[in-house]
């Protein structure tokens, strides 16, 4: 089966503090795997993807494949950090099949 | 180069009826994805439309349909609504070619049956 699982709905870390969203995935073969945000009243948008490796708004996700995980880390939070973020996958269909969502509260 | 649009912001429809969404695709994008996001719940995969015609389809009954235009503008139609129909939808579009692609959302359409 092809699922993504954030187990944490709701995040709370404070200003400064480093930032840990878990995703793990199932999927056989090698997925494609996003970070979605969403920030209030605004719409999805795309954070980063494993296949970039990069680094945006000071976020990075790596995939480990021996534990299925892209967990988002970042190392000091930002009150604007305060979101919605979603982990998906896209699979060989180039469909986008998604986490049900943490949302990250950041403590002043 | 304008963003993806989607009409109505919102509405509310009554068990049985039938509703049509609209979205307009991102300019020079050739794909559309539909999402359903019920509360608490991330996007739930419809269907995609790449070219106008449908390219792949999630678990979703045949009573959601959709269609592309020539000039990549979509719709969703959703016949005899049920309450669980109730939700986000939201659109997706995206340029299909070589590589790996992105997909930009628009607003989405809350859609409430009552």
């Amino acid at each position: 089966a092809q699922r993504v699982t954030q187990p944490e709905k709701l995040l709370s870390v404070f200003k400064g503090a480093p930032v840990e969203l878990k995703c793990n995935y199932s999927y056989s073969g090698s997925p494609e795997l996003f970070w979605y945000v969403q920030y209030s009243r605004q719409r999805l948008q795309l954070l980063l993807r494993h296949i970039s490796r990069e680094s945006i708004k000071g976020f990075t996700a790596d995939l480990n494949k021996g534990e299925t995980s892209f967990h988002l880390k970042k190392p000091f939070a930002q009150e604007e950090d305060s979101a919605m973020y979603y982990c998906a996958l896209m699979n060989r269909d180039d469909k986008i099949i998604f986490g049900k969502g943490t949302r990250l509260h950041i403590l002043p | 180069e304008t963003g993806v649009t989607q009409s109505p912001t919102h509405l509310i429809k009554t068990r049985g009826q039938q509703v049509t969404l609209r979205c307009s695709s991102q300019s020079g994008h050739n794909t559309v994805s539909w999402y359903q996001q019920a509360l608490g719940q991330g996007p739930q995969f419809i269907f995609q439309y790449y070219r106008e015609e449908e390219n792949g389809r999630g678990n979703f009954p045949p009573r959601f349909s959709g269609l592309q235009f020539p000039n990549y503008s979509s719709e969703l139609n959703v016949n005899a609504l049920e309450l669980d129909d109730s939700a986000l939808y939201l659109c997706a579009s995206s340029y299909q070619g070589l590589g790996p692609y992105e997909q930009y959302f628009g607003p989405g359409t809350r859609l409430t049956v009552t």
